[in-house]
């Protein structure tokens, strides 16, 4: 089944403890992005991939590193977690267009729940 | 600054009557929108993508207008239903790989 799988589902840390949240598409797509998801906010962008070894910010990506050294694999890392970073987080895939944008409708992940004590 | 807006109030509609959701932007010169459909507690799942150049777009019950001179995108579900019920959002693409949603409408339909 085409799929874009995150683990955890649920997680609870404390503030300051590092933290992945692992992400892994089976679809062969170039282009991957994490979303947090908060209240009356909408989904915003923390960073996007368009292909292995290249990475770029979105709009909100303080606090958040991320690595794509697999086609498949796209991590979120938390080097040091605060409580405002609790949040729901999606991992998103997409084909690339052929004009190389993202013309293709979005295959998001279950969701990732974090909460920061 | 630029903003997507999309109705902050929730839609309750009667079964079997259409559903008309808008999706209203300021400050973009959209490539494409796209709206999807989220259920509590799960991922967004695509429904349809509009380009600028297309002022409509079909997929069974459902239907999308994109309007630049307005800076507007209407979504439709015609002959709504209860499995309808949920949150949809609305999704500019600018260009590339910069994409910016909505934060939903949540939508109910009645039985």
């Amino acid at each position: 089944e085409a799929q874009v799988t995150q683990n955890p589902r649920y997680l609870i840390t404390v503030t300051g403890k590092k933290l992945t949240v692992t992400c892994s598409q089976n679809m062969n797509h170039e282009y991957m992005s994490w979303y947090r998801q908060d209240p009356g906010l909408g989904l915003r962008q923390i960073y996007y991939s368009m292909n292995v070894e290249v990475t770029d910010k979105g709009d909100v990506p303080e606090g958040y590193k991320v690595s794509r050294k697999e086609k498949r694999n796209f991590p979120l890392i938390l080097e040091s977690p605060s409580p405002n970073q609790t949040s729901l987080y999606f991992c998103a895939s997409s084909l690339v267009g052929d004009r190389g944008d993202s013309s293709y409708g979005y295959t998001f992940g279950s969701g990732t729940r974090l909460t920061v004590v | 600054s630029q903003k997507i807006e999309q109705n902050s109030e929730a839609l309750n509609i009667q079964e079997g009557k259409t559903a008309t959701l808008t999706c209203n932007y300021t400050n973009y010169s959209p490539a494409y929108l796209q709206w999807y459909r989220q259920d509590p507690g799960r991922g967004p799942v695509f429904l349809l993508l509009i380009r600028e150049n297309e002022k409509e777009k079909r997929k069974e019950r459902l239907k999308v207008t994109f309007d630049t001179t307005l800076k507007q995108s209407l979504f439709h579900i015609t002959a709504s239903q209860p499995a309808d019920s949920a949150t949809y959002l609305c999704a500019l693409l600018t260009g590339g790989f910069k994409t910016i949603f909505g934060a939903g409408t949540r939508l109910f339909v009645k039985a």
